[in-house]
């Protein structure tokens, strides 16, 4: 059965670094594009970007691109997200997923979520 | 960037009856497009993947169908825990994107 699994919720100041993590389960973590899904209070989702951790190929939407940084250590099976200098403004549901295709067909698998408040 | 619109944003159905959203892509994304449902406080649940094919433990009242740039769900007789908001997502270019949500309101 494929799992994602987050890291837990964090509460962080302005200017400070995070970086959260995804660790996928039940399925060949190398051979799938994973990334990670914004969703702001109140909002809707946004993709950021995608890494396919056996090239390793990464892609970001241009509104995140030198926002955050998007990795993978495929030897643990785990994609990170990671933020230099947060702002107030990155407080969000921030979700992991992943794509696996099967016979041609892609089906998503998607993580619980880690809640990222940003506030002084 | 290829845009989703879903259309109506509201949408006020009594239980029992027939919904149907609809989701339209800028450009052709062929069969490239997911269904999620997504409650209050929940990650998204994937409904519909393929365009037309139910995701595992999906109830039969919930169908998807089109191709190109004009895309349907339809539920065929509201439950109770069907009221929640309902995305689509296009996969065949990147950036993916999503529609900005229908929410289905209790009548």
């Amino acid at each position: 059965e494929v799992q994602l699994v987050q890291s837990g919720a964090e509460v962080k100041k302005p200017g400070e670094s995070l970086k959260i993590s995804c660790k996928g389960l039940g399925y060949t973590f190398s051979s799938y594009w994973i990334g990670w899904v914004r969703q702001m209070p109140g909002k809707g989702l946004e993709w950021m970007g995608i890494i396919h951790p056996g090239d390793p190929n990464i892609r970001y939407r241009p509104s995140f691109q030198g926002q955050v940084t998007i990795s993978a250590d495929r030897s643990i099976s785990t994609a990170y997200l990671q933020w230099s200098s947060l702002k107030a403004s990155d407080t969000a549901m921030y979700y992991c997923a992943t794509v696996i295709t099967v016979f041609g067909v892609v089906i998503p698998y998607w993580c619980k979520g880690t809640p990222v408040i940003v506030s002084s | 960037e290829i845009v989703m619109t879903q259309s109506p944003a509201t949408l006020a159905v009594s239980q029992g009856e027939r919904a149907t959203l609809s989701c339209r892509a800028s450009q052709s994304i062929s069969g490239n497009l997911v269904w999620y449902q997504q409650k209050p406080g929940q990650a998204p649940r994937l409904l519909i993947y393929g365009a037309s094919t139910r995701a595992t433990g999906i109830p039969a009242r919930f169908s998807g169908s089109g191709s190109g740039t004009e895309f349907t769900l339809t539920i065929s007789s509201l439950q109770s825990e069907d009221f929640a908001v309902y995305y689509c997502q296009q996969h065949n270019d990147w950036p993916w994107t999503f529609g900005q949500g229908t929410r289905v309101d209790i009548k």
